[in-house]
């Protein structure tokens, strides 16, 4: 079975402050999709980003971006200019080829200051 | 406004009772998931649902059984022989030859006692 590791259970930023959080995945796929996903405490789960593996080009949405390494299998989310709003659980995961199924890791619970 | 609705967001159940969590969505997405999430554990698949009429186990499905009669609706039943069915439960759909991307319910927290 494909696993996706998030090594992080816990961090936390200041605010305005930069934050990359880490993720990592076995696969043996050449082409494949990559998300992070965001649950604040409401807990729904809320897409952030995402990734398509044939694309070497890193993809951004406003002040979150990705560092994708392909050959690496590491695929970390950058929160720039970090705001209170931030703050939530975050989620890996990756789509496991042929069975349209999402992979997710155990999640990285992020904390925001003042 | 598409989207998933799950009901009810609390569900208080005895144990020994089966019990039906509801999933409902209008995005007219192909495939249906339940993941049950539990601290430390992030999500698990429960079962999946790729076609009306068809459906496969995930990787924790025992003590669970699904039904899949119409496209919309992907109903989860925790049945009794679930050990530890307490958890918070999660219902999402996608797009068949999408790009995976999963939409999420609000989840639903179910409490057995």
């Amino acid at each position: 079975a494909q696993t996706v590791t998030q090594s992080q259970p816990e961090m936390s930023v200041q605010e305005a402050e930069t934050v990359t959080l880490s993720c990592t995945y076995d696969t043996s796929e050449s082409d494949y999709y990559l998300f992070w996903y965001k649950q604040p405490p409401s807990r729904q789960m809320i897409l952030v980003i995402r990734q398509e593996a044939y694309k070497q080009q890193n993809a951004t949405e406003n002040r979150f971006s990705v560092n994708f390494q392909k050959a690496a299998k590491s695929f970390s989310l950058k929160i720039s200019d970090s705001q209170l709003g931030d703050a939530a659980m975050y989620f890996c995961a990756k789509g496991e080829g042929g069975s349209e199924k999402l992979v997710f890791g155990k999640g990285t619970k992020l904390t925001v200051n003042p | 406004d598409g989207g998933i609705t799950q009901s009810p967001k609390y569900l208080f159940r005895k144990e020994g009772q089966n019990v039906t969590l509801s999933c409902e969505q209008n995005l007219n997405h192909d495939a249906m998931y339940w993941y049950r999430q539990d601290p430390g554990q992030g999500l698990r698949l429960i079962y999946y649902s790729q076609i009306v009429n068809d459906f496969q186990k995930g990787d924790i499905a025992e003590g669970y059984s699904v039904s899949r009669e119409k496209k919309e609706s992907f109903p989860l039943t925790v049945t009794s022989a679930q050990k530890n069915p307490t958890a918070f439960y999660l219902c999402a759909s996608s797009q068949r030859g999408s790009s995976y991307e999963q939409y999420f319910g609000p989840g639903t927290r179910l409490t057995v006692t």
